[in-house]
């Protein structure tokens, strides 16, 4: 069965520091990797996403993150973080037989102080 | 541009009473899912359809129904609320099967008393 571990339930940076989140997955099969933002009160937004090839990805709004299949990690970064970027992020990890039905991780919020 | 919509944003209700919570969009998406999100559990799939008529159980089904008779519609059902049900929902859509990408609406928050 696939699943999807966050360590990390709660991160605080500041603002302009650099930011990683930890992701840890389960799968059998070539997962597909995804990263998504709730903001407060929000549904989700998708930040990115890892189907094949190169495995550093880019998203939206500054971030990226890097598929190591040895580690079985798929981490997001962001070089400077800004206050709009506090909000809670999720990992998830879908099948290519099971489009949108994703496992998701319980999630990280992250706070970020002046 | 509407996107995907909810209905109720937030309802409280008693043990027992049946509850549904409306989900439409307006980009014509086949696919459509219900997640319910909830403290240390992050989402978890209830229900998900992959076009009209088409409907199929998540990891969390019991106790929940869906329909959708429409495209745009995927109503969730609480037959006889329980506590347990008390959680933020999510209803979602994606458009071309391969993308992977799933919009969310802004979810409803239901209080079972």
């Amino acid at each position: 069965a696939q699943s999807v571990t966050q360590p990390d339930i709660h991160i605080t940076v500041s603002e302009g520091a650099s930011l990683e989140l930890r992701c840890n997955y389960s799968y059998g099969a070539t997962p597909y990797l995804f990263w998504y933002v709730q903001s407060p009160g929000q549904g989700l937004q998708l930040l990115l996403k890892y189907f094949s090839g190169d495995t550093l990805v880019q998203g939206i709004k500054g971030f990226e993150a890097e598929f190591k299949r040895s580690q079985s990690s798929f981490n997001l970064r962001k070089p400077s973080v800004h206050w709009s970027d506090a909000a809670e992020y999720f990992c998830a990890v879908g099948a290519l037989d099971s489009w949108g039905k994703l496992q998701f991780g319980a999630g990280t919020q992250v706070v970020v102080t002046p | 541009d509407a996107g995907i919509t909810q209905s109720p944003r937030y309802k409280i209700t008693e043990t027992g009473r049946q509850v549904t919570l409306m989900c439409h969009q307006t980009w014509s998406h086949s696919y459509m899912f219900w997640y319910r999100q909830d403290l240390g559990h992050g989402l978890r799939l209830i229900y998900y359809s992959a076009a009209a008529d088409i409907t199929d159980k998540g990891e969390v089904s019991d106790g929940y129904v869906v329909s959708r008779s429409k495209t745009e519609n995927f109503p969730l059902t609480l037959e006889s609320a329980t506590r347990s049900q008390t959680s933020v929902y999510f209803c979602a859509s994606m458009g071309a099967a391969n993308t992977g990408e799933l919009f969310f609406g802004e979810g409803s928050r239901l209080t079972v008393l």
